[in-house]
């Protein structure tokens, strides 16, 4: 089945630096890639997705690059705030039957904990 | 409009005891899936149902877990005779026909077991 490998675990930065997380996945047919952020007692929130047929979307200060051919993807995210400050995780699915064809199960890696220091 | 809705927040069980959390989906959502978020673990999943009807149970335990999504109010998992490794976050999310692409998460229900 799927896995999904994110890194890094941590990362802290600056305040109006930049902050990039990687994630890599294993299955081929793996079509949809969202970011969600977590804030401390909080459900993940949704803040970017990208589709297999596009190599990069952005959105104001964040954005996510795929290479389909390498199986990564990041998340970019330039002139950060201390309200960036919350754990970030990476998710991947493809299409399944079982779904009707829709997206089937959403495999998350296991997070990066962010600290924006002002 | 409302986001997706969980109940309660927080819940203290004794071991033994049954657990039931309750996800309201977000509205003119009828997709709903819930996972299992462990401290500093990634959110696993645990099932997907569509209106009365389950459509994925692949990632629940086959033992004291259950899950249902009635026509009428809100989708259900039900842990039986809970242990503490059931002490976790339990969250759900919900999707519409037309984006199931997208999850839309709640707040989750944070389980402890004593």
């Amino acid at each position: 089945g799927e896995n999904v490998e994110q890194h890094p675990s941590t990362l802290s930065v600056q305040e109006g630096d930049s902050a990039v997380i990687k994630c890599t996945y294993s299955d081929s047919a793996s079509n949809y890639f969202p970011w969600y952020k977590q804030e401390l007692g909080k459900g993940p929130q949704l803040i970017i997705d990208i589709r297999s047929n596009v190599g990069e979307k952005k959105d104001q200060r964040i954005a996510v690059t795929l290479n389909k051919t390498a199986k990564h993807f990041s998340l970019h995210i330039t002139e950060t705030q201390p309200e960036d400050s919350a754990v970030y995780f990476c998710a991947a699915s493809k299409s399944d039957m079982n779904y009707g064809g829709s997206q089937g199960n959403l495999i998350f890696g296991k997070g990066t904990k962010l600290s924006v220091k002002p | 409009n409302a986001g997706v809705m969980q109940n309660p927040r927080h819940l203290v069980r004794r071991r033994g005891q049954e657990a039931r959390l309750r996800c309201s989906p977000m509205k003119g959502h009828s997709h709903v899936y819930w996972y299992r978020q462990l401290p500093e673990e990634g959110l696993k999943f645990m099932v997907y149902l569509q209106k009365e009807n389950i459509i994925d149970e692949s990632g629940m335990p086959k033992e004291r877990f259950s899950a249902e999504f009635p026509k009428e109010g809100p989708s259900i998992l039900r842990i039986q005779q809970v242990v503490r490794g059931d002490s976790a976050a339990y969250f759900c999310a919900s999707s519409s026909d037309r984006g199931r692409k997208v999850r839309y998460f709640g707040p989750g229900t944070r389980l402890t077991v004593t």
